[in-house]
């Protein structure tokens, strides 16, 4: 079974760009989540997403948005893009996300996102 | 508010010894733990986890341990070999709406393991 891909693999943009990250999931997972990860503040839940729905938000502001498709596969937006966005971003998918059954998210390898 | 620590940055083991690795949480809510090894610029890879009614989870080197009383878990590595020098994060997810999808981290330990 192929694992999480998330594409691009990196990227380098400016401030006041816009970004668009993609996720395709596990064959069969229907969650996908979103993190950042940062030296400063480790590993951060963005969003989460199930059947093209956003079910769970972390603390960030509005300019980080994403949206999923009906195959499941997600993207994550970034817009008017500032340094501090510079961040590994990981996209995991699980089964159902509803932690009902205790589910194991699997990481792709994520994308590395550099903010000039 | 951090509800995942893990207190020791890093540790250093001499191969074939054991790695102990710690972690505490706060929020009872958390009812599954979940170790995951982790590269530099790559994406976490799960090692093991553990639910909340269990106090002891075994594969292979690796075994995890719960102290739900104490709010406190450890991984165990038996032997320690140089491939295992990495970042180690710990994680827990709690059941719920607002928990859906979520992961909360610790910091991670970087992990040495000198041949």
């Amino acid at each position: 079974k192929a694992g999480v891909t998330q594409t691009p693999r990196y990227l380098i943009k400016t401030r006041g760009q816009q970004v668009t990250l993609s996720c395709s999931p596990i064959s069969g997972h229907r969650s996908v989540s979103w993190y950042q990860q940062t030296p400063g503040q480790g590993l951060q839940f963005l969003f989460e997403y199930f059947s093209e729905t956003q079910r769970n938000k972390g603390n960030f502001p509005g300019r980080f948005s994403g949206r999923q498709f009906s195959n499941s596969r997600s993207e994550m937006n970034v817009s008017t893009l500032e340094l501090g966005d510079s961040a590994l971003y990981l996209c995991a998918s699980s089964l159902t996300g509803t932690g009902a059954v205790q589910e194991t998210q699997y990481f792709g390898p994520g994308t590395r996102l550099l903010v000039l | 508010d951090q509800q995942v620590k893990q207190n020791s940055p890093s540790l250093s083991v001499q191969e074939g010894r054991i790695s102990i690795l710690n972690c505490d949480y706060t929020n009872s809510m958390f009812d599954y733990f979940l170790w995951y090894k982790k590269y530099p610029a790559e994406g976490p890879t799960f090692l093991i986890s553990i639910s909340s009614i269990k106090d002891k989870n075994e594969d292979g080197r690796f075994t995890v341990f719960l102290n739900k009383s104490a709010k406190h878990l450890s991984l165990h590595i038996v032997p320690s070999q140089p491939g295992d020098s990495a970042v180690y994060f710990c994680a827990a997810s709690a059941k719920g709406s607002t928990s859906y999808g979520k992961l909360t981290f610790g910091q991670g330990t970087i992990l040495t393991v000198h041949p």
